[in-house]
């Protein structure tokens, strides 16, 4: 596989569920990020994980909660969500830019995961 | 701080017409500038970028954009139209980020939908 791979594609829980949203990239970045979709709105981000550390948190609520292993995985993490999180969750990885070391920002995106609380 | 204005939310096209999908920025450093287009239900890809290089930049599927830096604008055209271009197409500027190493700030336009007409 290559690229940017998230699962489930398709999610529908309940208010009360637990569950995750998994990304795995296979592009060699040391950078990732969540982004939440709705419609009528422009693209949100959630977290941005840099070499495994977590470096921003766009003042997401705390039943979201992101997890990265590794610069090759992250995980979302869903409990107690609410009808209005439906939405698709996209998963992003980027080179993260060092010092001094030129760079263009281009992110690659995973298909996203399609989200529906019931 | 850095920002993006997408000039149509909806452009209707003739296949075979030309595209034209307008995009201005606002940043306080050097950007890098994006076009990504996103298929329903699909992730977003990337069509082209410019990093300071030629203004003309040539992209995928027949795209191509302008950097005006004295207008800030970036704007995605395409001489024909065809029928799989309808999507939506994101405009989107990188600023560096803000210590100089890290990941990427991006922001991202509101998105304008292109529908063709056969």
């Amino acid at each position: 596989e290559t690229g940017v791979t998230q699962t489930p594609r398709h999610l529908v829980m309940g208010m009360t569920n637990k569950k995750s949203l998994k990304c795995e990239q296979h592009l060699g970045h040391n950078a990732m990020y969540w982004y939440k979709q709705s419609a009528k709105k422009p693209l949100e981000l959630m977290f941005v994980y840099n070499f495994k550390e977590q470096t921003e948190n766009n003042s997401v609520p705390s039943r979201f909660s992101p997890e990265c292993p590794n610069s090759s995985h992250l995980f979302l993490h869903l409990h107690t969500l609410q009808p209005e999180d439906s939405a698709l969750y996209l998963c992003a990885s980027s080179q993260a830019q060092r010092e001094g070391r030129l760079d263009t920002g281009e992110l690659f995106f995973g298909e996203g995961s399609r989200l529906t609380v019931l | 701080a850095q920002s993006v204005t997408q000039l149509d939310s909806h452009v209707s096209v003739s296949e075979g017409t030309p595209v034209l999908l307008r995009c201005n920025y606002s940043s306080s450093y050097s950007p890098s500038l994006f076009w990504y287009v996103q298929h329903p239900n699909k992730g977003l890809q990337l069509l082209l970028k410019y990093t300071s290089a030629a203004t003309l930049v040539k992209g995928i599927n027949g795209f191509e954009a302008e950097f005006k830096k004295s207008e800030t604008s970036f704007h995605l055209t395409k001489p024909s139209a065809h029928m799989s271009d309808a999507a939506e197409y994101f405009c989107v500027v990188s600023d560096l980020p803000r210590s100089g190493a890290g990941s990427y700030q991006l922001t991202f336009g509101k998105g304008t939908k292109l529908s063709v007409i056969p």
